[in-house]
């Protein structure tokens, strides 16, 4: 059935590494894909998205492009800081009338030490 | 972009007892969506809440359990019914138009 798949935390990294948090997912057409973060003790945020093949999605540093060809949205940015410490959620939508739906990935707990 | 706010923030509850959830949002939206987070776990879809009909339910959710209202495309509410132990996750709004998520209702059930 449709999932959605991430790579397995916890990812501990320095601050000023670079981070790739992998998310590949399947389907039989081209949903819209989309990254949240949760913070800790805060709530649910949209941190980027793309909704067509090739699309980059861009927020707060962070970047993830719509690759068709290996259906993936890995998460990338060049510098991460003390204050990027959050779990990561991949997710992409449904399709037809379900199109904004959501199946997330389960998620993965990036700790960034200083 | 859209206010969303949800009632409660967090509660405790007792086993057998009900808790219903409210989901305001500032503008109207079009499609309103109930997710459940469980502790230390992913999200997943309870239903759709469908302005002025019956909730849509995702497999292995059921009305009985879960009703939902939504009187107006500003307002929705979730009851949790019956509740035991398992019930115990975050309970979040989300809008379909944008993809944005309430804020939670935290939920522990003893």
């Amino acid at each position: 059935g449709d999932s959605v798949t991430q790579m397995e935390g916890p990812v501990t990294l320095s601050e000023e590494a670079f981070l790739t948090i992998n998310c590949t997912y399947t389907a039989t057409g081209y949903p819209s894909l989309f990254w949240y973060v949760q913070y800790p003790g805060e709530g649910l945020q949209l941190l980027l998205k793309a909704t067509k093949a090739d699309d980059k999605g861009s927020n707060k540093g962070f970047e993830a492009t719509y690759r068709k060809e290996t259906t993936s949205f890995h998460l990338e940015k060049g510098s991460v800081q003390v204050s990027d410490s959050a779990v990561y959620f991949c997710a992409r939508g449904g399709y037809g009338g379900a199109t904004n739906k959501l199946i997330f990935g389960t998620g993965t707990l990036l700790a960034v030490q200083p | 972009s859209a206010v969303i706010s949800q009632k409660p923030s967090r509660d405790i509850c007792q086993r057998g007892t009900s808790l219903t959830i409210q989901c305001q949002v500032d503008s109207q939206v079009t499609m309103m969506f109930w997710y459940r987070q469980q502790p230390g776990q992913s999200l997943t879809l309870i239903a759709t809440a469908n302005q002025g009909s019956e909730a849509t339910y995702e497999s292995g959710f059921v009305i009985d359990k879960f009703p939902i209202s939504r009187p107006n495309l500003t307002f929705s509410t979730l009851t949790v019914s019956n509740m035991s132990p398992e019930d115990s996750s975050i309970y979040l709004c989300a809008l379909g138009d944008t993809q944005y998520f309430g804020p939670g209702t935290r939920l522990t059930v003893l």
